[in-house]
């Protein structure tokens, strides 16, 4: 079974500018979040979308939005590019049950490398 | 708010040595516990997780341990290999949201 694909590996942006990313999840995983990764931040939850619907939302601002496709496959759209957007992107699946029972296990992507100047 | 909390931040151990990793988390409705492991230029990996019905899980070399009571969690590596240099993170959830920790970087010393 293929795992998460992110696309692209690579990106470099200037302040300003806007940027979307895609994740492609494991085959039948219905769902995916999106984690911004900094040094000194570590992991940083953004959101989880579940069945084309936005299930969870961390503390971003708006110029941090996602959707979801019918297909599962998720982007996430970063408008007006700050400096301090730089980070590694990583997307997470997983079958995506919900409440205490369900099975919350996350399969990473590669990530993808965001660089603002 | 709900925290994960990693300690130490960075840790150097003799190859064979053990390493131990510890968490302890806010909520105490959380009930799944996993580990990740990232090597450099790849996203976080499953090494190892446990769930809240559970005291102790081994996998060969790695355990890990959960004490509900005091809401602490830790992972253990024995006799240290070079490839388990990396960055570990810990993490708790309960279904509808999963923290992370902050992470800890493991340096295995020839």
């Amino acid at each position: 079974k293929a795992g998460v694909t992110q696309t692209p590996r690579y990106l470099i942006k200037t302040r300003g500018q806007q940027v979307t990313l895609s994740c492609s999840p494991i085959s039948g995983h219905r769902s995916v979040s999106w984690y911004q990764q900094t040094p000194g931040q570590g992991l940083q939850f953004l959101f989880e979308y579940f069945s084309e619907t936005q299930r969870n939302k961390g503390n971003f601002p708006g110029r941090f939005s996602g959707r979801q496709f019918s297909n599962s496959r998720s982007e996430m759209n970063v408008s007006t590019l700050e400096l301090g957007d730089s980070a590694l992107y990583l997307c997470a699946s997983s079958l995506g049950g919900q409440g205490r029972s369900g099975n919350n296990e996350q399969f990473f992507g590669p990530g993808t490398r965001l660089t603002v100047l | 708010g709900e925290n994960v909390e990693q300690h130490p931040s960075t840790l150097s151990v003799q190859e064979g040595d053990s390493a131990v990793i510890k968490c302890t988390y806010s909520d105490s409705a959380s009930n799944y516990f996993p580990w990740y492991k990232q090597e450099l230029g790849k996203g976080p990996q499953l090494i190892i997780d446990i769930r809240s019905n559970v005291g102790e899980k081994k996998d060969q070399r790695i355990a890990v341990t959960l004490n509900k009571t005091a809401k602490h969690f830790s992972l253990h590596i024995t006799e240290t290999q070079p490839e388990d240099s990396a960055v570990y993170f810990c993490a708790a959830s309960k279904g509808d949201k999963i923290i992370f920790g902050k992470g800890t970087r493991l340096h295995i010393l020839p």
